[in-house]
């Protein structure tokens, strides 16, 4: 069956720094591709999706690219703010049939501090 | 604000009892999902409804059921509680969920029900 694998939190950053947060996936034939952000007692919001293999997904600064050939879609933030502290899930959706659930990994904490 | 609404936001009951998670989805969405978020398991897919009829079925246990509604509202209902259904309750829509643009098939999210089961 399908599955994500996304990195283990929690990620503490100082504000202006770099992140990656990895995300690698299981799928047969040619998944869609999301990033969900969950704020504190909020519910999920998508953040940024890719459909196709190469399209790069962005949104608040954030990107990831759907890289078919090593199965992965890391979300990635040059310089990140203490307003994206938060919980990111990377999520995949079956391309065909009538299924369309999303398949969610275990999401990653982000701290970030001032 | 995503346009789902979930009632009611907070749930505390007993172990054996039954409670009703209510979904509203966006205005014109079709499709209604239900997930449910716990510590050892994430965010899992229960179970999908597509204008009235159910339409795709995940890791549901059978003490738990759903349905949706000609108004096209949905409720879950989980009986015979356990301790280990304490969770929170995601409730997504989306235009269609069915094959087509996949602009459609974007789920909004509602801000859940956290059900503690005591």
């Amino acid at each position: 069956g399908n599955s994500v694998t996304q990195m283990e939190g929690p990620v503490t950053l100082s504000e202006e720094a770099f992140l990656t947060i990895n995300c690698t996936y299981t799928a047969t034939g040619y998944p869609s591709l999301f990033w969900y952000v969950q704020y504190p007692g909020e519910g999920l919001q998508l953040l940024l999706k890719a459909t196709k293999a190469d399209d790069k997904g962005s949104n608040k600064g954030f990107e990831a690219t759907y890289r078919k050939e090593t199965t992965s879609f890391h979300l990635e933030k040059g310089s990140v703010q203490v307003s994206d502290s938060a919980v990111y899930f990377c999520a995949l959706r079956d391309s065909g049939g009538s299924n369309y659930k999303l398949t969610f990994g275990k999401g990653t904490l982000l701290t970030v501090n001032p | 604000d995503s346009g789902v609404t979930q009632t009611p936001k907070h749930l505390i009951t007993a172990t054996g009892q039954r409670v009703t998670l209510r979904c509203s989805p966006r205005s014109g969405d079709l499709s209604v999902y239900w997930y449910q978020q716990s510590l050892d398991q994430g965010l899992q897919f229960l179970i999908q409804y597509y204008n009235g009829e159910e339409r795709a079925k995940g890791n549901i246990l059978e003490r738990f059921s759903a349905q949706q509604f000609p108004d096209l509202h949905s409720e879950l209902n989980l009986s015979s509680l356990e301790l280990g259904d304490s969770a929170l309750y995601f409730c997504a829509s989306s235009v269609t969920g069915l094959a087509g643009r996949s602009s459609y098939n974007e789920q909004f999210f509602g801000p859940g029900t956290r059900l503690t089961v005591l």
